[in-house]
Order: structure tokens, then sequence, then C-alpha cells
């Protein structure tokens, strides 16, 4: 069965490293999100993909980089992190404007 | 900005009983999509039901119906003959033209023996 993963699913790093977070779908789905799930804010969009080498600002995304480098792979890195970067973590994918399906999450602490 | 609005933080229910949850939405577009997804304790993220806002009909899975009102940017879901594996937080989102979602801020669902 086609599937989304996310790796890994709990990480905790100090500040100021480099952190990278992996998304892994065998949907072969084109659309791929980044979000973070925070306390009261709901899910907040990060970085989103539409094919290889497309890549795009979302809501939240200072201090987060993605790259796309084949269908089934879009990911999350912080490039410096820091505190307010603690967070749950949700990669998606979908293949048109339609229904999303969501990664287990990942749950970064950053001490 | 668009928006999503979800008014109620927490809805508490009885087994069996329904309850109905809010949610309201800004938008300019009239083609779009708008979704109920379940968030239980394990953090996934389950997709309940869907709407084409180009649809009249209300969307039914089993228990879980919604009552779309397309002018008044209104999407409620209704869960009927609630069950215990029914807690959960609720999220409403709406996708745009592109694809992307925006979610409001969730709906706790209680239910009671």
């Amino acid at each position: 069965d086609a599937e989304i993963t996310q790796s890994p699913r709990h990480k905790i790093t100090e500040t100021g490293r480099q952190v990278t977070l992996a998304c892994h779908q065998t949907w072969n789905h084109n659309n791929m999100f980044w979000y973070r799930q925070d306390l009261g804010h709901g899910l907040r969009l990060i970085h989103y993909s539409y094919g290889v080498q497309d890549t795009n600002k979302g809501e939240v995304s200072d201090g987060y980089s993605v790259s796309r480098s084949n269908t089934e792979d879009l990911p999350l890195t912080l490039e410096s992190a820091a505190s307010s970067q603690t967070s749950v973590y949700f990669c998606a994918s979908s293949e048109n404007a339609d229904t999303q399906y969501f990664g287990p999450g990942t749950r970064l602490t950053v001490l | 900005a668009q928006t999503v609005t979800q008014s109620q933080p927490e809805m508490s229910v009885q087994e069996a009983e329904t309850v109905t949850l809010s949610c309201t939405y800004d938008t300019s577009e009239s083609d779009y999509y708008l979704f109920w997804y379940k968030q239980p304790p394990s953090r996934q993220m389950i997709l309940v039901i869907r709407q084409e806002a180009y649809k009249q009909q209300n969307a039914t899975e089993n228990r879980f119906s919604v009552n779309f009102q397309k002018a008044a940017k209104s999407f409620s879901l209704k869960i009927s003959d609630s069950q215990l594996g029914d807690a959960a937080m609720y999220f409403c989102a709406k996708t745009d033209s592109w694809g992307k979602l925006q979610f409001g801020a969730g709906t706790q669902v209680v239910v009671t023996p």
C-alpha cells in the first residue's frame, strides 16, 4: 500500500545545530507540503512543492528550507535550530488541489 | 488573508448522542475543497470527510455528515451516535485553488460514557 513516512519520529537537538527532517511518500504525488503544529494554531504551512525542482515558501518559512530532487522525497532543513522551532512537524502529499495525506509527524525539541 | 475559524475549543458529548462542530471560513474563490480531519492522541491526521465546493449535496461518511452552506461560508460537522473512539481533536481545513491547506485551530471532542 502507498504511504507517507517521516523520520525521525522524535528528535532532540541543541540551539544552533542544523537539523534535517525526512519525508518520503510512495503515492507518486506531485504535491508535497510541510506543516508545523503548535498549541492554539492548528497546522501552519512552512514550505511546499508542486514537483521536482519546485519549492515555495509558506506562511511560516523563516529559518527553514526544502529541496526536491525526486518525486518521493521532500526533506525539511532547519539551518540553525532555535527554541521557537520546538514543535510537531507534519509532511503531507496530494495529487492535485484535493485531499492531502499526512505522515505520522515528527516531534522536535530544541534545547 | 484567508482564514478558517473554529469557535468551539472543546465540545463534550455522551456516548450514542450527537454533537455538531462549527467551522466558518473566508474566501474569494468559487472552487475549493473543505475537509474535516481527526487527530487522536497518536497525532496521526486522519481524513474524516471532504466536500467539494461546487457540489451542493452535503457529504456523508457513515456516522459523519456535514452541513455545507456556501453562501454563508459555513461547514459544520455532525457526529451521530458518538463512540468513545471519536474522542480526538478535530480540524476544519480548506484548500485554495493551488491545493494549499489552511487549518482552523481545532475543536477537542470529549466523549463521556
